[in-house]
């Protein structure tokens, strides 16, 4: 059962215009909520989090959502440009962090030129 | 700072061996997580430790075994190898223990296991 999940494998879109991926989660006790960049090769790199307190978190051109009622987040990316292409990861933990994170099979974005 | 770093970074063993990969953590860090990264199930956590006490699991089978140094270096051990134990195996150091407020991990670049 898989208790966080990214629907779409891959996603096309054009350099400047805004990219985002969604992530869907069915375990209540998530309070945490983060977002990891990978390119290949490497390790994920932390992106932004967002605490289970707040419905949105900013940081430069990344813009992270949360909507507690729909079990549902998303990251907002704008403009994009060619560096964002990569896999991106959605974690959630529970207990403040004290859990482990569990990821979703990520997102391929590929900005385009 | 040198960051997280994992030996080997690739690994070719057959069914029924068993492995031992390694994890140095950030210096300062005291808390090592390990992640099993498949094309099929993405990124799975296995397991984390904080000043070499086991605090968190996931489910995996006993094959999958790890402990932590004084040192805070970190092994994670797979015994009688399977062929779906072919993964990317990563590691990631935070600061801080479980708990609290979240401390954020820092990803090695991963050990490539393949199992023939």
């Amino acid at each position: 059962d898989q208790q966080v999940k990214q629907n779409s494998p891959s996603l096309s879109v054009q350099e400047g215009r805004i990219s985002i991926l969604n992530c869907d989660y069915t375990n209540s006790m998530f309070d945490y909520f983060l977002w990891y960049k990978k390119y290949p090769a490497e390790g994920p790199t932390f992106l932004i989090s967002i605490s289970s307190i707040k419905d949105k978190n900013e940081d430069g051109r990344f813009t992270v959502f949360l909507n507690k009622s729909a079990k549902h987040l998303s990251l907002h990316i704008v403009p994009s440009q060619p560096g964002d292409s990569a896999v991106y990861f959605c974690a959630a933990s529970a207990g403040g962090g004290a859990d482990g994170l569990t990821f979703g099979k990520g997102t391929h974005l590929i900005i385009q030129p | 700072k040198a960051g997280v770093t994992q030996t080997p970074r690739y690994l070719i063993k057959t069914r029924g061996q068993q492995v031992t990969l390694s994890c140095s953590p950030i210096s300062g860090h005291r808390s090592v997580s390990w992640y099993q990264q498949t094309p099929g199930q993405g990124l799975q956590f296995l397991f984390e430790y904080f000043s070499e006490t086991q605090r968190n699991k996931g489910n995996f089978p006993g094959r999958f075994s790890g402990r932590q140094f004084s040192n805070s270096r970190s092994e994670m051990n797979v015994s009688t190898l399977e062929l779906g134990d072919s993964a990317l195996y990563l590691c990631a150091s935070s600061s801080g223990p479980p708990g609290g407020s979240y401390n954020e991990q820092f990803f090695g670049p991963g050990t490539r296991l393949t199992v023939l």
